[in-house]
């Protein structure tokens, strides 16, 4: 089954941009599927982010939108999360996850990376 | 605020089974064949436990089941195990074309 590792900055400062990558192994991102990101404060639920298809078509959370890009970069098998204007409030765990819908989304995700804690601080 | 309602805390004994609930609207949960079932463990990925409402992944243990019913879906942990004690999180499309996801229910085995 594929794997998936998240990687980018630790520590974000408040107004700048947030960005991550998630590698995938085993798999190659060209051949098809939808990659997501979800992300979980400290001490709360998880929350959708948005989810990208493998051509590069993009479908956000309509609470975020206004600050996320997300992008696919096939040559080095990855997809990637940029979230614009931090805050505080943007603090979490970060996890990319595949949805292996082939037309349409399918809207659950598995494999799921381990996650990486993203803290927004001055 | 979570999209979908989900109690906080559930506990068994070994052997027992339990019940999470995750209660949504017609605009998610009661209008869609479309909800699914995450376990957290700490410090691990989380994994897949249940999608469509009731199909379970290859190589999840058919201890655990889904159902729906209206505006409420479930997950039930039969044969509780110590090693089951973990957060559950429910998800569902939503009719705004969003996934959508509960605040989590810990799972304690006493």
């Amino acid at each position: 089954q594929e794997l998936l590792q998240e990687s980018g900055p630790g520590l974000v400062k408040p107004s700048e941009t947030l960005s991550l990558t998630c590698t995938v192994s085993r798999y190659s991102i060209s051949r098809g599927y939808y990659w997501g990101w979800i992300r979980q404060p400290p001490g709360k639920g998880l929350e959708w982010i948005g989810s990208i298809y493998h051509s590069g078509s993009t479908y956000y959370n309509p609470s975020l939108e206004s600050r996320v890009t997300m992008s696919v970069d096939t040559s080095n098998n990855q997809f990637s999360l940029n979230l614009r204007s931090v805050t505080v409030a943007d603090t979490a765990v970060y996890y990319c996850a595949r949805d292996p819908g082939t037309v349409t989304r399918n809207d659950w995700f598995d494999p799921w990376g381990q996650g990486t804690l993203v803290t927004v601080s001055s | 605020q979570s999209a979908l309602t989900q109690p906080a805390s559930v506990s068994g004994s070994p052997g027992q089974s339990i019940t999470i609930s995750c209660t949504g609207t017609s605009s998610d949960v009661g209008g869609y064949n479309y909800v699914s079932w995450y376990q957290l463990h700490p410090g691990k990925a989380p994994k897949l436990i249940i999608y469509d409402v009731s199909n379970r992944p290859s190589g999840v243990s058919n201890r655990f089941s889904g159902s729906k019913s209206g505006n409420t879906a479930s997950l039930t942990i039969s044969g509780l195990q110590a090693e089951d004690e973990a957060d559950y999180y429910c998800s569902s499309y939503s009719s705004t074309s969003t996934v959508v996801f509960g605040g989590g229910a810990k799972l304690t085995v006493l």
